[in-house]
Order: structure tokens, then C-alpha cells, then sequence
């Protein structure tokens, strides 16, 4: 699976948009982009997964690059809820290749 | 809907002894998962099963064993606990297809003094 990179740290508003960036830019054509979150101690929560297009649902956006090189996930109005580590993991999806790699993430803190 | 329920949430245990954590979806997933995560890391990897009867290793299995005798259950089964086992674990589980997301129960914490 290709590696990512994030930045160890961000800062967001509460009620602002939070922009995470990942960059994986040696990921291959059948390669996934996932997001985790884990917030404090609990076990990771699925956020979203996409291949090539943008994906949207009710808890965040994903918006990758035509190049499929960097991705950003978009939570539109974060609350305090939000304050969590959030993983970009790029897996491909095939039998035989079922780990999650996860990285350390980004630590996002909502600031009243 | 439960999700994916872990039990116990926490366990201490002495070294030499043995011990299962319990793990059970009411998804009706096929792929069940054992993840271990130690202070400050990522997820490893312990074990997963692809169906009921069907068990494989992950990264790190040594000192783990699994079963899966039915669809719901997936134990994990520490037969001689040592300090390196301290961690936290976690249970997940997901469709059959290759891309769908993997759930996550609440984890597991478990010392060994």
C-alpha cells in the first residue's frame, strides 16, 4: 500500500470548515482513500472512502486530485465534537490485502 | 444496532495467565478483524477472518490465537499474557467486498503486571 503524509497538528474555528491534506503520491491506479478519525481513546470511525471522483456524505467531503497524488477531507462545520486524529490510509481493495495501515495522523483541535 | 461490542473494557492481568477478549457484530458482516494499538502508534494488524471456519494472521499474531465458529463471535484468545501484550485492542468488521469500510468496536484495555 502507497504511504501518506499528513501534518501532525492543525487548528480549526468551531463552526468554520476544517481542510485536512494527505498527500500519497506514489498511489497506484486500484488504490482506495480512506478516512479514519479516533477520538480520544475509541476505536477509529469510518469517515469516508473514495477511488478517483470527490465523495460526499453526511459527515465529511472528499476532494482528490485529478492526479490522485494529495486528497483533502472537508468536514464543513466543525464542531468540538470534531477534536480528533484523523488518518488518511490508501489501501488496495483485494482479497489477501485486508490490514488498515495506520499512520500517526493529524491532530485536530476545534477552538471555541 | 450495537455495531461491533467488545468486552471487557478493561482487564489486568498477571503474566502467565490467560485470557479472552470477546468480540461480536450484529452487522451480518462477513470480515472480522483484531487490531492491537500501543501508546502513541497506529493499528497492528493481529488476526482476521474472512468467514465463519476461516482464520488468517496479520503483522502480528505471536502470542494470539482466534477462532470464528460462527458469523456474529470473533475471540481472541491469549494463552500466556507478558508485558509486551499491554495495549489496547480492537475489534472490526466489514462487507465481503474488497473496498467497503471496516467498523470498529470500542477496544479492550489490558495490562499485564
Amino acid at each position: 500500500d502507497a504511504k501518506t503524509t499528513q501534518p501532525p497538528s492543525m487548528d480549526c474555528a468551531e463552526g468554520r470548515a476544517a481542510n485536512l491534506p494527505c498527500n500519497h503520491s506514489t498511489i497506484s491506479g486500484n488504490e482506495y482513500v480512506y478516512w479514519y478519525r479516533q477520538i480520544h481513546s475509541q476505536g477509529p470511525q469510518y469517515i469516508i472512502h473514495g477511488l478517483k471522483n470527490n465523495e460526499t456524505n453526511e459527515m465529511a467531503s472528499l476532494i482528490i486530485t485529478e492526479d490522485r497524488k494529495s486528497s483533502t477531507l472537508i468536514l464543513p462545520h466543525a464542531t468540538l465534537r470534531d477534536t480528533a486524529v484523523y488518518y488518511c490510509i490508501v489501501r488496495v481493495a483485494d482479497f489477501g490485502n485486508e490490514k488498515l495501515t495506520f499512520g500517526t495522523g493529524t491532530r485536530l483541535t476545534i477552538i471555541p | 444496532n450495537a455495531g461491533v461490542t467488545q468486552t471487557p473494557k478493561f482487564r489486568i492481568l498477571k503474566i502467565g495467565q490467560s485470557m479472552t477478549l470477546q468480540c461480536t457484530q450484529d452487522m451480518n458482516h462477513n470480515y472480522m478483524y483484531w487490531y492491537r494499538q500501543d501508546p502513541g502508534m497506529g493499528l497492528k494488524l493481529i488476526y482476521y477472518s474472512v468467514g465463519a471456519g476461516i482464520t488468517d494472521k496479520g503483522e502480528v499474531p505471536n502470542g494470539y490465537n482466534v477462532s470464528r465458529s460462527t458469523t456474529e463471535d470473533f475471540p481472541l484468545r491469549l494463552e500466556l499474557a507478558a508485558p509486551s501484550q499491554t495495549s489496547v485492542y480492537f475489534c472490526a468488521s466489514s462487507y465481503y467486498r474488497g473496498n467497503q469500510p471496516q467498523h470498529f468496536g470500542d477496544g479492550t484495555r489490558l495490562s499485564i503486571l
